[in-house]
């Protein structure tokens, strides 16, 4: 596709669920990035994807939270267990050259 | 995680008024871009950034790579209600070409 796309583009789910969320990134974009925003803040970074390389997973903030990219290409991220304080919006962003980021994700854990 | 310094962190501004915020980092980059958030939306490029030095404009919007290559600016020039969002910055670092963003600016335009 011409951007990043991300779905679902809303997500609500019950307390203690897993959820999965996904990130179609730019066609030959080899990075990717998993960013948190909790509303009107700024982004909280949770990972980084480069090629083949292994990804930088020091933002992720808890054991629940994992993320994969298979094939070099579409990327998920998993909440397990999921709690109250997860609710965001889960943004996804791809670069070359230049990042660009996708609609985000907005979860609701209820 | 690892951010760029964004200032300021948010700022009320009369329509019409010029805007700046900046961004500095300790590392060196390659690149500066800058992006513009909505509400319920994901940020939105605005400028590209690619050497020192360099000054680009886009509308009333005007931004600049740093001498240093250790902070860049954004200007908007005569404000404008829809103008109001989040700004944010990010860098390309030299050294492992991953993007760093910024904290934000959080703009509020009063008419």
């Amino acid at each position: 596709g011409a951007g990043v796309s991300q779905s679902p583009s809303n997500k609500v789910t019950e307390k203690g669920k897993d959820v999965e969320l996904r990130c179609d990134p730019i066609s030959g974009h080899t990075a990717l990035y998993w960013y948190r925003q909790s509303l009107g803040q700024g982004l909280e970074f949770l990972i980084y994807f480069q090629g083949n390389s292994a990804p930088d997973k020091s933002g992720l903030p808890s054991d629940r939270f994992s993320a994969e990219r298979t094939g070099g290409s579409v990327s998920t991220l998993t909440i397990q267990r999921t709690q109250q304080e997860d609710s965001a919006v889960y943004l996804c962003a791809s670069s070359s050259q230049e990042a660009f980021f996708g609609q985000g994700t907005r979860l609701t854990v209820v | 995680g690892q951010q760029l310094n964004q200032s300021p962190q948010s700022m009320f501004i009369q329509e019409g008024e010029d805007v700046s915020m900046n961004c500095t980092s300790s590392s060196i980059f390659n690149t500066w871009l800058w992006y513009k958030q909505d509400p319920g939306e994901g940020p939105v490029l605005l400028i590209a950034l690619y050497k020192a030095g360099e000054l680009t404009s886009n509308g009333r919007l005007t931004a600049q790579f740093g001498i240093t290559r250790k902070d860049s600016f954004l200007n908007i020039s005569a404000s404008i209600p829809s103008d109001v969002g989040i700004y944010f910055c990010a860098g390309q670092d030299a050294g492992t070409y991953k993007y760093i963003f910024g904290t934000g600016t959080r703009l509020k335009v009063l008419a």
